[in-house]
């Protein structure tokens, strides 16, 4: 069963700062990996799809990046600004399903 | 992106009542939808999955005859929870995937939170 574990579990960062968020896997065999954004009690919203034959993706000031011999993945996010403030969650996409992570929560302060 | 609607957005209900959750896709149609829960500070758990005009196939521990989904239309799936109770309560969140099979992205609808007094 595939197993996905993000880290940190939360992070508190001042506004301007680039940080990483980690992700990791226990079964290399996925077809896609996507990392997504969760407000306080509202859905999700997909920040970017990365597939298995690939190594990252960008987007504005998103990076994510996949390994999947090694079962990790980050999600560079550059010049941190308050509204980037929610929970990150990583999915690893298999045959059938996503698996998620349980989610970094970040808080950017002004 | 694609956008996924789902109705009601927050629901309260007895316990012993049923509930009915449904989630469209408003501008693609859905070959295959996802149905998950989350509890609080926990990460989304499959609860089943559906693809239009079959029947569901629901995660091992999920009880399909207390989960009743139904997959009628390529826009629309809904998720029936029958004789609902407290431990029932949670943010149950849908997701709609094209024709593109598993290397498709999943569009997420923005939830229904159910709690059952």
């Amino acid at each position: 069963k595939q197993e996905v574990t993000q880290i940190p579990a939360a992070l508190s960062v001042p506004e301007g700062e680039n940080l990483v968020l980690n992700c990791s896997f226990t079964d290399s065999a996925i077809y896609n990996l996507q990392w997504f954004r969760q407000d306080p009690g509202k859905g999700l919203t997909s920040l970017l799809l990365i597939q298995s034959s690939q190594r990252e993706q960008t987007s504005g000031r998103l990076n994510a990046s996949l390994d999947k011999s090694s079962g990790r993945s980050t999600l560079y996010i550059a010049a941190s600004q308050p509204g980037d403030s929610a929970t990150y969650l990583c999915a690893v996409g298999g045959r059938y399903a996503l698996n998620f992570g349980k989610g970094t929560s970040l808080l950017v302060t002004p | 992106g694609a956008v996924v609607s789902q109705h009601p957005s927050r629901v309260i209900c007895k316990s012993g009542t049923s509930v009915k959750i449904e989630c469209r896709s408003l501008d693609f149609q859905a070959t295959t939808m996802f149905w998950y829960r989350q509890f609080p500070k926990q990460s989304l758990m499959l609860m089943a999955t559906s693809n239009e005009g079959s029947k569901a196939t629901y995660e091992q521990g999920v009880e399909k005859d207390k989960f009743l989904i139904n997959h009628a239309s390529l826009t629309l799936s809904t998720l029936t929870v029958t004789s609902a109770h407290p431990e029932d309560s949670s943010f149950y969140i849908c997701s709609a995937r094209g024709a593109g099979g598993v290397t498709d992205t999943q569009y997420f609808g923005p939830g229904t939170r159910l709690t059952v007094l």
